[in-house]
């Protein structure tokens, strides 16, 4: 039982260039999310999907795209990196989205754009 | 705005002592609280939680105290040992259906021997 798995775990792009990052979960999580962790700045949610077939929009979405592709997996995407988007990202998913239901995190992709 | 934060953004303890790291929060109608441990190089770990009808939830060497009146949670950790080392993370858990896990900033915890 691996809980979340995200790959890769470390990625350099250049300004410009285009990835996408992966995220799978072996739990049976309805919901699964993307954050991103800044030095000083906690967590901030880029998105989510409360299900399979929905994404939504979290705090700070702009620059990225995701797809829920199916229960397990919930993949992230950068079209045209940025130097702002250096950062960790971290996948997690949940199993009970009513109130009351801790996240599950994988251990993170660490991404540098030069 | 509406925010989880912190109050120390690093705390020192002795091997052995007890530790206390406080949050606070300004959503009053915020119903779902959760401390992480976050280690160097993995993602956050959930450690323990409380719900806004309890005021004191205690784990394994963890405890957690929900002040509503003042918006304040800590959590203390019992004998703390070199493995608590780490950065901790309260989140409040807020939004429809519960989705939206909000952040405060962290604490790191140093543990000397």
């Amino acid at each position: 039982n691996a809980g979340v798995t995200q790959t890769p775990k470390f990625q350099v792009l250049k300004t410009g260039q285009s990835m996408t990052l992966q995220c799978a979960q072996d739990m049976n999580h309805n919901s699964m999310y993307w954050y991103r962790q800044d030095p000083g700045m906690g967590l901030r949610l880029i998105y989510y999907s409360a299900s399979e077939g929905t994404t939504d929009k979290g705090e700070v979405p702009n620059g990225y795209n995701v797809s829920r592709l199916n229960k397990r997996e919930f993949s992230l995407r950068l079209e045209s990196a940025a130097p702002s988007q250096t950062s960790v990202y971290f996948c997690a998913s949940m199993g009970l989205p009513g109130v009351g239901s801790p996240l599950h995190f994988g251990n993170g992709t660490r991404l540098t754009v030069t | 705005g509406e925010s989880v934060g912190l109050h120390l953004p690093t705390l020192s303890v002795q091997e052995g002592d007890n530790s206390i790291i406080n949050c606070a929060y300004s959503n009053s109608a915020s119903d779902y609280f959760i401390w992480y441990k976050q280690e160097s190089g993995k993602g956050p770990q959930f450690i323990i939680d409380i719900r806004s009808n309890m005021d004191k939830r205690q784990g394994q060497r963890v405890t957690v105290l929900l002040n509503k009146t003042v918006k304040h949670l800590s959590l203390q950790i019992a004998a703390t040992q070199p493995g608590d080392s780490a950065v901790y993370f309260c989140a409040e858990n807020r939004g429809t259906g519960g989705f939206k896990t909000i952040f405060g900033a962290g604490t790191r915890l140093f543990v000397k021997a």
